[in-house]
């Protein structure tokens, strides 16, 4: 079955860095964009970005261009997601989301969430 | 760039009733790229329509999506207890994503 596993809460400084971890499990990693969205407390979705696994190609939302980049490695099926210049309003949790098959369906399977929580 | 702008923020409805949920985009977009989901305290979200009216795995049938150009409408026949969460809309066409802020149906 197919599972996402996100490595576990950060606690960071403001200006510090945060890379988040997901491994993929249950179906082949490269075949499959991978999404990253983040919920802040008590508050809606917000989508960060994408990366495809097989290529490399990445595409993020507007408001994180330039504090935020994806990577993953294929070989142990993992994909990271890295946010810097780390501020309060960054605490949230961050969710990894696999693409569904074909171009129809959206996201169809998460991660549990990664709490970032950011604090002097 | 897309706006979802769902209503109402919060709907109370009782066990039983029906619960007709909005979803307006600032723009026309491809229906075949609109999606909602459901998510519960603690949890992630839950993929419950795409195509704007197709069921995902495993999504009973007293949920039903409907709608086109900026108007999208998710319906809830016969509410059930664990029906009462958050329930968000999403674009997902031209590469992109966006979510609306969310209608969250409570118990009356």
């Amino acid at each position: 079955q197919v599972q996402l596993v996100q490595s576990g809460a950060e606690v960071k400084k403001p200006g510090a860095s945060v890379k988040v971890s997901c491994e993929a499990s249950g179906y082949i990693f490269a075949d499959y964009y991978m999404h990253w969205v983040r919920q802040a407390p008590g508050q809606g979705l917000e989508w960060m970005g994408w990366i495809h696994p097989n290529s490399g190609d990445t595409r993020y939302a507007q408001q994180f261009q330039g504090r935020v980049t994806l990577t993953r490695d294929t070989s142990i099926s993992t994909a990271y997601m890295d946010l810097s210049t780390l501020t309060s309003d960054d605490t949230a949790v961050y969710f990894c989301t696999r693409d569904g098959p074909g171009d129809i369906i959206p996201e169809d399977y998460w991660g549990q969430g990664t709490l970032v929580t950011v604090s002097s | 760039e897309i706006v979802l702008t769902q209503s109402p923020d919060t709907l109370f409805l009782s066990p039983g009733e029906r619960a007709t949920l909005s979803c307006r985009a600032s723009q026309s977009i491809n229906s075949r790229y609109f999606a909602w989901y459901q998510q519960k305290p603690g949890q992630a979200p839950r993929l419950l329509i795409y195509g704007t009216s197709s069921r995902a795995t495993g999504i009973p049938d007293r949920f039903s999506g409907s709608g086109s150009g900026t108007d999208f409408i998710l319906t809830i026949n016969r509410l059930e207890p664990e029906d009462f969460a958050v329930y968000y809309c999403l674009y997902y066409g031209d590469s992109l994503r966006a979510f609306g802020q969310g209608t969250k149906v409570e118990i009356k």
